[in-house]
């Protein structure tokens, strides 16, 4: 079974500045989904990024990107230019086929500081 | 831009009550799919839905949960005799056919069991 890993229960930034959240994955499978989900305090899921682990090149959106590291299979997400609105908690989140399940890591609850 | 929709947004229920969540995914998705979340938990997958029938299920699915699609537009998720600790916030998501596996999710339905 896939596991995801979350190490960081809680991070604070200010405002402007970046940040860096961790995940690790175990899996044996070699194609793959990877997923950060953002879930603010109104709770809604939402996606903030992707990566299919084929691709080499790690995914951008905006002021979020993602350092893939298949080998060490880590996927970390990169938050630059930090708002009070990225507040939330954020969910790592792994999936093997193009329907399958999501399995979520534990989650980083993320406050952002003036 | 459309989304999933779910109601009610809170529901409060009596121990051995039955429930029915119902959730009104995209309208050309074709993959239907409910996690939970217990408060202060992660987001735990419960089931996936393709073409009228389930197509995966979680060791948390047992027989007192099933699922439906009575029509073209809603997903129902109902527990037929709730639990205290069926008290959750319950997510549904829908997905596009196609690569990516990027899932949508509805605002949720908290569930209270009293």
């Amino acid at each position: 079974a896939q596991t995801v890993t979350q190490s960081q229960p809680e991070m604070s930034v200010q405002e402007a500045e970046t940040v860096t959240l961790s995940c690790t994955y175990d899996t044996s499978e070699n194609n793959y989904y990877l997923f950060w989900y953002k879930q603010p305090p109104s709770r809604q899921m939402i996606l903030v990024i992707r990566q299919e682990a084929y691709k080499q090149q790690n995914a951008t959106e905006n002021r979020f990107s993602v350092n893939f590291q298949k080998a060490a299979k880590s996927f970390s997400l990169k938050i630059s230019d930090s708002q009070l609105g990225d507040t939330a908690m954020y969910f790592c989140a792994f999936s093997l086929g193009t329907a399958s399940k999501l399995t979520f890591g534990t989650g980083t609850r993320l406050q952002v500081t003036l | 831009e459309p989304e999933v929709t779910q109601t009610p947004s809170h529901q409060v229920t009596q121990m051995g009550q039955e429930v029915i969540l119902r959730c009104v995914p995209i309208s050309n998705h074709l993959y239907f799919y409910w996690y939970r979340q217990i408060l202060g938990q992660k987001v735990e997958f419960l089931v996936s839905f393709y073409n009228n029938e389930i197509s995966e299920k979680s060791e948390i699915f047992d027989d007192q949960f099933s699922v439906e699609r009575p029509d073209g537009s809603n997903f129902t998720l109902k527990i037929r005799s709730t639990k205290l600790e069926d008290s959750a916030m319950y997510f549904c998501a829908s997905k596009a056919s196609g690569r990516g596996n990027e899932q949508f999710f509805g605002p949720g339905t908290r569930l209270t069991v009293l």
